[in-house]
């Protein structure tokens, strides 16, 4: 199994700055084939379930503000906010698909500071 | 506009078996091409794949619980459903029931959207 793994674990930004939460695979999930990063970000608010924001590493999903981006390659992935709004406070979660089972990582609990 | 909603009871007893059931308003799972999925949350942790299902039948499971799962599909009524043997209190959380959302067959991949989540307790 492909293990994911978050960092960190919380973080505390202020309102308008920029957050970063980066996800390492234990092994790449590129596929070379078709040179696609098989990754996935979520937002999951309190009682509430997950909601995609990204996928193929960093193809934003339809209606997600463009304050969200995910970049990166093979084993490193980051998800960026570029200017923390109040609605963002929630845990984000990574997801790889290169193989079954598809794994989440730990999540990262976003604060405002 | 695709909803999914799931259904079942809320506790169960130690050893018995835990059945969910995910219905499925606007659009079809026999015609979609997508896998439908569960996906589980234990109470303040993180998310867990449980499996996926194709209308055909075709399903894929989690290795780690692939001996206490089954998941089926009644397309008659455009629903998918869950059972989970032997369960214990470490099966507790919140289950979710989501689309596979790239399509074309292909499983196991992004999943949008989920159910709101049914929470199941684990206790006699």
């Amino acid at each position: 199994d492909i293990v994911m793994t978050q960092s960190p674990d919380s973080l505390a930004v202020s309102l308008g700055e920029r957050a970063t939460i980066t996800c390492k695979s234990s092994q790449s999930v590129l596929y070379n084939s078709n040179n696609k990063n098989y990754l996935a970000w979520y937002q999951q608010k309190p009682g509430q379930p997950p909601k995609l924001l990204i996928y193929w590493a960093s193809t934003r999903e339809s209606g997600v503000p463009d304050r969200f981006s995910g970049s990166g390659s093979g084993t490193d992935f980051t998800l960026t906010i570029s200017s923390l709004q109040a609605e963002d406070v929630a845990v984000y979660y990574c997801q790889q698909y290169y193989s079954t089972p598809p794994n989440f990582g730990q999540g990262t609990k976003l604060e405002i500071k | 506009q695709l909803q999914l909603q799931e259904s079942g009871p809320g506790l169960v007893k130690p050893s018995e078996t835990l059945s969910l059931t995910c219905s499925v308003s606007g659009g079809s799972i026999s015609s979609s091409s997508y896998y439908w999925g569960w996906i589980r949350q234990p109470p303040g942790k993180g998310l867990e794949w449980i499996g996926s299902i194709y209308d055909s039948g075709s399903t894929y499971y989690n290795p780690s619980l692939k001996s206490r799962v089954t998941i089926s599909a009644d397309t008659s009524k455009n629903q998918f459903s869950l059972k989970l043997n032997f369960v214990t209190a470490a099966d507790t959380a919140v289950y979710y029931c989501a689309r596979d959302k790239r399509g074309g067959g292909d499983c196991c991949n992004w999943f949008d959207p989920w159910g709101q989540g049914i929470l199941v307790t684990v206790s006699s």
